[in-house]
This record gives structure tokens, C-alpha cells and sequence, in this order.
């Protein structure tokens, strides 16, 4: 069964710490993409890459940062976390456009749900 | 892409269909809708997607008029489980190669005994 896995499904951080998510994806899939989903904001884009060491911004990239140094695997770095960091994290992965008749559709992770203490 | 309109919420008894509404007016020729839903506290699924014609797979079914313009998912047997946020998301070539997708609000569906 194919997979997007996120490393922890829940974690508490204290204000100011580093945190890594780490996001693995077994299909072979050239995107990667991290959101975030708060009560009333639904799913907002952090960060996306369509390639090994490619990134890209989302709508809501600051105080974030990404890594992806291997096609499955795309991080997420919350370089000195805050308070209004406290989100549910979701990792997805897909391909891209390559014509009619594919299915380009995103596989999710199951989410990481961060608090910052 | 093209923006999609959901009604926020609807009921649906157990056992009964469930037919999801989306409006995607702005749509072009060649975007594609796409369907998936969340359970409450896990990630999005994916369900169904078309271009133009009708598409059924073992979850629901996909109706899309002809202009287009509005979609309907159909879960032909609702039960307890399906409740559940379900978003509908237009996605083309113009977004293809960074398959940026927008979600919208959703449409929470309520399953009722």
C-alpha cells in the first residue's frame, strides 16, 4: 500500500526550540508539499518542492524553512518555534501534470499535531 | 485554478445517498475536478477525480454537468464512517507541474442513524 509517513503523530515543543518534521513517501513522487490546518483557516501551504534540493514557497512560508536532499523524504523546519505555531501539520506528496488521463492526485500523511509550550 | 463553492454543511441518514454539491464556474477545458475528504484529526483522502465524463470508483461516483461549471460526488450508501470534511479542487496543467492545490472550506457531512 502506498504511503506518505509522517514521523510523529503528535509532539510538544517548547517556545524557541528547533523542530524537524520529517516527511517520507514511497511512490516515487516528484512533489512534495507541507501544509498546515487550523480550526477556521482549513489547509494552508507552507512550503513545496517539485525536485531534490528545489523548494518553493507557499502562502505562508515565514518562520518556516524546508529540506529535501533525497526525492522520498521532505522536511520541515521550524527554525525557533512560537506559540502560534501549534497546528496540525499535514505532508503530501503527488506527480506532476503529464497530461490527460493520469492521476495527479495528492496522497496525505497522517498529520503531525505540534504544541508549543 | 479555478475557485469552488461548497455549502458548509449537510445531514445525511444511514443508508441513504449523500449528494455533494460543488460549483467551479471558472473552470477551464482542461482542469480537472478533484474530490477528497478528511476524517476528523487524519490527512486528506483522495476519492475521486474527472475531466468530463462521469467517473464511478469503489467510494462514490463523480457527476459533472455538461458546461462544466458545477460537480456532484455521490456516496450511494452513506454510513456512520463517511462523516466527514469533503473537499472538491480544480487542478490543471497551469498548476500541474507544481501541483499546487487550493482548499477551500469544505463541506462537512454529518451521517445520522
Amino acid at each position: 500500500d502506498v504511503k506518505v509517513t509522517q514521523s510523529s503523530r503528535y509532539l510538544v515543543k517548547r517556545t524557541g526550540e528547533k523542530v524537524f518534521l520529517e516527511c517520507v513517501q514511497d511512490m516515487d513522487h516528484e512533489n512534495m508539499f507541507w501544509y498546515r490546518q487550523d480550526p477556521g483557516l482549513g489547509l494552508r501551504l507552507i512550503y513545496f518542492s517539485y525536485d531534490v534540493k528545489m523548494k518553493e514557497k507557499g502562502d505562508i512560508p515565514e518562520g518556516y524553512s524546508v529540506s529535501r536532499e533525497k526525492k522520498e523524504r521532505f522536511s520541515l523546519i521550524l527554525e525557533s518555534a512560537s506559540t502560534n505555531q501549534t497546528s496540525m501539520y499535514l505532508c503530501a506528496s503527488s506527480q506532476p501534470w503529464e497530461g490527460e488521463g493520469g492521476n495527479y492526485g495528492y496522497t496525505f500523511g497522517s498529520g503531525t499535531r505540534l504544541t508549543v509550550v | 485554478d479555478a475557485k469552488t463553492t461548497q455549502p458548509t454543511s449537510m445531514d445525511c441518514a444511514e443508508g441513504r445517498a449523500a449528494n455533494l454539491p460543488c460549483n467551479h464556474s471558472t473552470i477551464s477545458g482542461n482542469e480537472y475536478v478533484y474530490w477528497y475528504r478528511q476524517i476528523h484529526s487524519q490527512g486528506p483522502q483522495y476519492i475521486i477525480h474527472g475531466l468530463k465524463n462521469n467517473e464511478t470508483n469503489e467510494m462514490a461516483s463523480l457527476i459533472i454537468t455538461e458546461d462544466r461549471k458545477s460537480s456532484t460526488l455521490i456516496l450511494p450508501h452513506a454510513t456512520l464512517r463517511d462523516t466527514a470534511v469533503y473537499y472538491c479542487i480544480v487542478r490543471g496543467p497551469i498548476s500541474g507541474n507544481t501541483g499546487k492545490l487550493i482548499f477551500g472550506q469544505g463541506t462537512t457531512l454529518q451521517v445520522k442513524p
